[in-house]
């Protein structure tokens, strides 16, 4: 995985809290994606984003979802309110300029 | 738009068989394109890349994948599968927004 850690690996919230998901790629590794798998599916872009600008969010639900990449610590997947249908696993990727993409362990949100 | 289709949800070959899982794209210029890996609850592993040059590249675990832009496709292969080769297959394209297809389940008969 190039060392890109992804906390927690589980995560159980109940309906109407908030879900916040962090990634953290190696140095140097400025591109951070966000991706949503659901069973039997493939995964889903959800947000593009380099240090401190978000690239490309045409993945995000328009609500309740955001994302960051401060310029200093890891990239935050916020949701917020969440409902049963967020339960999915949530990975992210990094890069560095002008090479592939490595990707975390995941985040699993189940939704109680 | 950007696409993906891996056409076969899931694939079962005998152990030592050939293996091809297929891959067809559809992008607006010369594509980055990947093969990954994901093992069940775990991350995602790149097994090659195609970014220029050859169009036959080989990648790890003895996977090779041949970059044919006239067919627009990126079929994965390999000559002998194991049995610890089960595993879910992604192609993606892209450059700077990654797009992955459904995901190809392989299964492996003893």
């Amino acid at each position: 995985n190039a060392g890109v850690m992804q906390n927690p690996r589980h995560l159980v919230r109940r309906r109407g809290q908030e879900a916040r998901l962090r990634c953290s790629p190696m140095k140097g590794h400025s591109h951070v994606y966000w991706y949503r798998q659901l069973p039997e599916e493939g995964l889903k872009f959800m947000v593009y984003l380099q240090k401190e600008n978000i690239i490309d969010e045409s993945g995000m639900p328009k609500e309740r979802f955001s994302a960051e990449f401060p310029k200093e610590g890891p990239s935050i997947l916020r949701i917020q309110q969440v409902v049963r249908g967020d339960s999915a696993a949530y990975f992210c990727a990094a890069r560095g300029l002008n090479t592939e993409a490595f990707f975390g362990q995941g985040t699993r949100l189940t939704v109680v | 738009a950007q696409s993906v289709t891996q056409p076969d949800i899931h694939i079962t070959v005998s152990e030592g068989a050939s293996l091809e899982l297929r891959c067809n794209y559809s992008y607006g210029a010369t594509p980055y394109l990947f093969w990954y890996v994901q093992s069940p609850g775990q991350g995602l592993q790149l097994l090659l890349k195609y970014f220029s040059g050859d169009t036959l590249v080989q990648g790890i675990k003895g996977f090779e994948a041949e970059f044919k832009r006239s067919q627009s496709s990126f079929n994965l292969r390999k000559p002998s599968v194991h049995w610890s080769d089960a595993a879910e297959y992604f192609c993606a394209v892209g450059d700077d927004k990654i797009i992955f297809g459904k995901g190809t389940r392989l299964h492996i008969l003893p």
